[in-house]
């Protein structure tokens, strides 16, 4: 059962032109919600953990926030080198060691033309 | 530098002929795992340690074995790769509760 979902799976942004990425999660007793950014043929890199609701960071033109159900990842107006996929992932429930086993969402495309 | 290292890059195989790729952190991390990536199907764990000798099944192991006699090492092994384990592959490390360090991946077609 997927515990993490992403939308929209695609963005298209004009350069400058602000959105926000969703990563809604199933479970309760949420121990760390992680937001990565990968390029193509490339490994994720890491952006954020947030680990309680109302908790936020912030790196360069990218902001995340964590309410107890979703985070949201918010572009302030972006440019083309932000074009990449944006995944989440939290450690699941009902597992033995759920640090171990990230459960990552399916990803958000963003494209950002000039 | 702290990093998570895969070998090989790249490799084409033929279907049947044992492989192994290698992968190695250098931050004494306790947590590694395997990934695989196919398109349109996101990231899913092949298997994953929590520490020397102790390792576990993640979504996906079906055809894969694997072994953690090191802590910095965690070999992924393809004992009769098939087509069907053509895919982009990913090592990971990571602390308890700190966030997952990725490799460069390695790009497997098995024809």
């Amino acid at each position: 059962e997927d515990q993490v979902t992403q939308s929209p799976e695609a963005l298209r942004l004009q350069e400058g032109e602000s959105s926000s990425l969703n990563c809604s999660y199933t479970v309760s007793g949420l121990r760390g919600l992680f937001w990565y950014r990968q390029d193509p043929g490339k490994g994720p890199e890491f952006l954020f953990t947030l680990y309680s609701a109302g908790e936020e960071k912030e790196k360069e033109r990218l902001k995340a926030t964590l309410t107890k159900k979703e985070s949201f990842l918010h572009i302030t107006a972006p440019k083309p080198e932000d074009s990449a996929t944006y995944l989440c992932a939290v450690p699941p429930e009902g597992y033995r060691d759920s640090w171990g086993k990230l459960q990552f969402g399916a990803g958000t495309q963003v494209v950002v033309t000039p | 530098e702290a990093q998570v290292t895969q070998n090989p890059r790249y490799l084409i195989t033929v279907t049947g002929k044992k492989l192994t790729v290698t992968c190695s952190q250098n931050m004494n991390h306790e947590y590694m795992s395997w990934y695989r990536q196919d398109p349109g199907l996101g990231l899913r764990q092949i298997y994953y340690s929590m520490n020397v000798e102790v390792t576990d099944k993640g979504d996906v192991p079906e055809g894969y074995k694997v072994s953690r006699k090191e802590k910095r090492n965690f070999p992924l092994i393809l004992e009769s790769p098939s087509p069907n384990q053509t895919s982009l592959y990913f090592c990971a490390s990571s602390s308890l509760g700190a966030e997952a360090f990725f490799g460069q991946g390695t790009r497997l077609t098995v024809v």
